[in-house]
């Protein structure tokens, strides 16, 4: 088993929509979370960084973190069609080994 | 957020050359640095972990002697792929963590990735 498992897609949703990404994993040490987007040929950007478990906020993003159920979750509101890119969910225990997931392909339609 | 730099974004080379890829947290100590290999529509493929001061941990089936990482200082970290071939042409990223200066415990930054190129 994956120590993180991530819906690789592809996603395809129209402009305005709400857009939810999930990841659920085993390892109940993970205590950092983060969910980053890429656009092609580029490097990862960090969008959401969450230390245990809860929910954050920041524009159109809201991050949620469920210990309890080992899942979390990104959720883009009105989505724009800049939003299109690759979403990675990442996690830690300690903050010096990273765990990814495979990545979910978001393309949102004007 | 925190800036990783890296560089060149793009690199074309003959086959047998070898090549120096530069990373670097511009403002904030990378305590460790990480460096992935990605190909087109996959996922980062980890190749090794570098703490300052001491020698790259190589994940299992990445050769270390092709694959040269220097972490010499708490903002420079360097990939070099040595006697460069054909299938060394890939995209390569650098990613820093730290537990201060202003970064939190478990945040990883990238570099803008690295696009390697050989003839």
């Amino acid at each position: 088993q994956k120590e993180v498992e991530q819906d690789p897609g592809p996603l395809s949703v129209p402009e305005g929509a709400i857009v939810s990404l999930n990841c659920t994993y085993s390892n109940s040490a993970f205590q950092y979370f983060m969910w980053y987007r890429q656009y092609s040929r580029k490097g990862p950007e960090l969008l959401m960084y969450t230390y245990s478990s809860g929910n954050k906020e920041d524009g159109r993003f809201t991050a949620q973190v469920d210990k309890s159920s080992k899942y979390i979750s990104l959720f883009i509101r009105d989505s724009q069609p800049s939003d299109s890119a690759t979403y990675l969910c990442a996690m830690s225990k300690s903050g010096n080994q990273f765990y990814f997931g495979t990545g979910t392909s978001l393309t949102v339609i004007p | 957020g925190a800036v990783v730099s890296q560089h060149p974004s793009w690199v074309i080379c003959k086959s047998g050359t070898s090549v120096k890829i530069e990373c670097r947290s511009l403002d904030f100590q990378a305590t460790t640095m990480f460096w992935y290999r990605q190909f087109p529509k996959q996922s980062l493929m980890l190749m090794a972990t570098s703490n300052e001061g001491s020698k790259a941990t190589y994940e299992q089936g990445v050769e270390k002697d092709k694959f040269l990482i220097n972490h010499a200082s708490l903002t420079l970290s360097t990939l070099t792929v040595t006697s460069a071939h054909p299938e060394d042409s890939s995209f390569y990223i650098c990613s820093a963590s730290s537990g201060g200066g202003g970064v939190k415990t478990g945040e990883l930054f990238f570099g803008e990735g690295s696009r390697l190129t050989v003839l």
